[in-house]
């Protein structure tokens, strides 16, 4: 079975904090993801990652930054978190040339 | 631009009843579309459809696709309480393995 896991489940931090949100997958996957979930907004891509050190923005990049040092693990850095990036994080896996991605169990972030 | 739809929104039905749930798309060079399950954590993979008219089945659940009228249909017959979620529809853009997705459709199904 795939595992995809994430650091924290719930996270809770001050506006201007320095968050760091981490995921690692066990399947040796190529490509990483990061999403958030927002009510009425449905998922929405930040990041992703192809390989090792690789990354292209996704929809919503502005406020994110990530980095992928090793290809098991793929991190989402909020340099200065503000209120609204309080949010469901969520980090996906796919296999390179496949569609099928594999969520983690998300983080619940809130920033006061 | 590329869109994926869902409807309906929200839907209260009671255990043993049938559901469909629609997902319309818009999508240059479509090559699938993936159909995940939500509860209250991590969206869980349940079909991933590229042919039109080939239907998939996974017990009580099941689903296929229409690419000229470009929608999907997901099924679940006789639902449980256990069904209660939000079910998401997923388009891969054009060239990458970038989703659109859909804000989904949430289910409750009453005992």
């Amino acid at each position: 079975d795939v595992k995809v896991t994430q650091s924290s489940r719930y996270l809770v931090k001050r506006t201007g904090e320095k968050v760091f949100l981490e995921c690692v997958q066990d399947m040796d996957h190529e490509n990483m993801f990061w999403y958030r979930q927002d009510p009425g907004l449905g998922l929405r891509l930040i990041y992703f990652s192809y390989d090792v050190k690789m990354k292209e923005k996704g929809d919503i990049p502005e406020g994110y930054s990530v980095s992928r040092e090793k290809k098991e693990r793929f991190s989402l850095i909020l340099e200065s978190a503000s209120t609204n990036q309080t949010s469901m994080y969520l980090c996906a896996s796919s296999l390179i040339n496949t569609d099928t991605q594999y969520f983690g169990p998300g983080t619940r972030l809130t920033v006061l | 631009e590329d869109k994926v739809v869902q409807s309906p929104l929200s839907l209260v039905v009671h255990e043993g009843d049938t559901v469909t749930l629609n997902c319309s798309y818009e999508v240059t060079n479509f090559r699938s579309l993936l159909w995940y399950k939500q509860e209250k954590k991590a969206p869980t993979f349940l079909f991933m459809l590229t042919s039109s008219g080939i239907e998939k089945k996974s017990g009580r659940l099941s689903s296929i696709l229409d690419k000229k009228e470009l929608f999907s249909i997901l099924n679940i017959t006789a639902t449980q309480t256990g069904d209660s979620a939000v079910y998401l529809c997923a388009v891969p853009t054009s060239g990458t393995y970038k989703y659109i997705f859909g804000t989904g459709t949430r289910l409750k199904v009453l005992a």
